[in-house]
């Protein structure tokens, strides 16, 4: 039973355009999410996290979204770069560990 | 070197056998976890520890040991490695199990079994 869900394995964006990664939850008891960034070969990198009293966080071009109601948050990259292309995980966390998505893999064309 | 480094970055192993993939961090984190990241499921947690002499199963343990006698080191075992065990596994550390405490990942080690 996948409680963290990526349902786009890919997405490929212009470069300068804004690139959306979108991520599903079920557990209503998760209180953090976190967004990671893997490039081929290495472990992943954090980039960017989001409590759950907060639907917002932003820090520098990357930009967290959180809709409780709905059990969703994206991921924004505005402008998004060739450097950016790399596999993107969502992980949520509660009582319990890290929960990770299935990962999005990013492609940015220049 | 300071950070976290897993050892072997590769390995080949036949079914049936003992593998060891070590871990190791310098960063004095309290917390370290094993994961198995396979086509179509993300990262998995296998197993985590809290501290030195604590540990606890993740999603899929079952296949796996581990140990953790000092706050650096954290290796993981196959005793009788099996093909599904044929995955790439990160270790990561943290400061804290949950929260929005950032896990810190090693490179990797890309594991096949034969």
């Amino acid at each position: 039973d996948q409680q963290v869900k990526q349902n786009s394995p890919s997405l490929s964006v212009q470069e300068g355009r804004i690139s959306i990664l979108n991520c599903d939850y079920t557990n209503s008891m998760f209180d953090y999410f976190l967004w990671y960034k893997k490039y081929p070969a290495e472990g992943p990198t954090f980039l960017i996290s989001i409590s759950s009293i907060k639907d917002k966080n932003e820090d520098g071009r990357f930009t967290v979204f959180l809709n409780k109601s709905a059990k969703h948050l994206s991921l924004h990259i505005v402008p998004s770069q060739p450097g950016d292309s790399a596999v993107y995980f969502c992980a949520a966390t509660g009582t319990y560990k890290y929960i990770f998505g299935t990962g999005t893999r990013l492609k940015v064309l220049a | 070197d300071a950070g976290i480094t897993q050892s072997p970055r590769y390995k080949i192993t036949e079914t049936g056998r003992q593998v060891t993939l070590m871990c190791h961090q310098t960063w004095s984190h309290s917390y370290m976890f094993w994961y198995r990241q396979d086509l179509g499921h993300g990262l998995r947690l296998i197993y985590y520890s809290a501290a030195a002499d604590i540990t606890d199963k993740g999603e899929v343990p079952d296949g796996y040991v581990v140990s953790r006698s000092k706050t650096e080191n954290f290796p993981l075992t196959l005793e009788s490695a099996t093909r599904s065990q044929t995955s790439v596994y990160f270790c990561a550390s943290s400061t804290r199990g949950t929260g929005y405490y950032e896990q810190y990942f090693g490179p990797g080690t890309r594991l096949t079994v034969t």
